[in-house]
C-alpha cells in the first residue's frame, strides 16, 4: 500500500514569512495528491489539489509542486497570517482496484507569529 | 446548504461497551467515508460506502463495523470497545462519481472516550 510521510512535524514562522511543508510517498502510481487544514475544532477542508499531470498549481496565496521522480510534493503559503494557523494534512491516492484508496500523512502543525 | 453533520459531538464509554456513531452526508452526496484520528497519528482510513454498499475498509479488526441507510446516511459502531480507542471519528462526504479523487468534505467529528 501508499505511505505518506510529512516533514516536519512541527512549524513556526514569523507573519509575513513564506511557510513550506513537504510530505513523501511511496508509490509511483499515486496520481492525485490533495492538501487539507484542519482548524481546532473543526474537521479538515480541501485548500488545494494537484493531480499527477501537473507539476505545480497555484491559488493565491497558496501553491503546491509535484515532484514525480523523486515522489514529493510540497505546500507553499506565501504571506503567512495568523489564521493560517492549523493542522495541514497531505494524501495521496492510489488507484489499485477494489483497494484504491487515499492515505493521509499525520499531520504538520503550523504556528504563525504574530 | 448544510455541511456534513455528525452525532454525538462527545460520547464516554468504558472497556468492553459498544458505541454508536452517526453521520448524514452533504445533500446529493451518495459515498461517505469513516477517518479515526487518533492523538500523534493523523487520519486512518476507516470504512468507504456507496450507495448502501461498502466498498472498502482500512486495516482495522471486524470489531469496528458500520452501514449506509437509504437515504445516503451512515451509523459507525464499535464493539467491545478498548482503550486504543480513544479518538475523534471524522466522517466525509463525496458527490456521486468522485470518489476520493475530488474534495471530501468532513464534519466536526465526534470525540470518543474510551474510561
Amino acid at each position: 500500500g501508499e505511505n505518506v510521510e510529512q516533514h516536519p512535524s512541527t512549524l513556526s514562522v514569523q507573519e509575513g514569512d513564506s511557510a513550506v511543508i513537504k510530505c513523501t510517498y511511496s508509490d509511483s502510481a499515486s496520481n492525485y495528491f490533495p492538501w487539507y487544514k484542519q482548524e481546532l475544532g473543526k474537521g479538515p477542508q480541501l485548500i488545494i489539489d494537484i493531480r499527477s499531470n501537473v507539476g505545480e498549481k497555484k491559488d493565491q496565496r497558496i501553491a503546491v509542486t509535484l515532484n514525480k521522480t523523486a515522489k514529493h510534493f510540497s505546500l507553499h503559503i506565501t504571506e503567512t497570517q495568523p489564521e493560517d494557523s492549523a493542522v495541514y494534512f497531505c494524501a495521496a491516492y492510489l488507484h489499485t482496484g477494489a483497494n484504491s484508496k487515499l492515505t493521509f500523512g499525520k499531520g504538520i502543525t503550523l504556528s504563525v507569529r504574530p | 446548504e448544510a455541511g456534513v453533520t455528525q452525532s454525538p459531538t462527545h460520547l464516554i464509554k468504558t472497556r468492553g461497551q459498544q458505541a454508536t456513531l452517526r453521520c448524514s452526508p452533504i445533500s446529493g452526496h451518495t459515498s461517505v467515508y469513516w477517518y479515526q484520528q487518533a492523538l500523534g497519528l493523523g487520519l486512518q482510513f476507516l470504512l468507504w460506502y456507496d450507495e448502501g454498499e461498502e466498498r472498502n475498509r482500512g486495516n482495522f479488526p471486524p470489531r469496528f463495523s458500520g452501514r449506509q441507510f437509504p437515504n445516503y446516511s451512515s451509523e459507525l459502531n464499535v464493539n467491545a470497545l478498548e482503550l486504543e480507542d480513544s479518538a475523534l471519528y471524522l466522517c466525509a462526504s463525496s458527490p456521486p462519481g468522485q470518489g476520493e479523487t475530488g474534495e471530501l468534505f468532513f464534519g466536526e467529528g465526534s470525540r470518543l472516550t474510551v474510561l
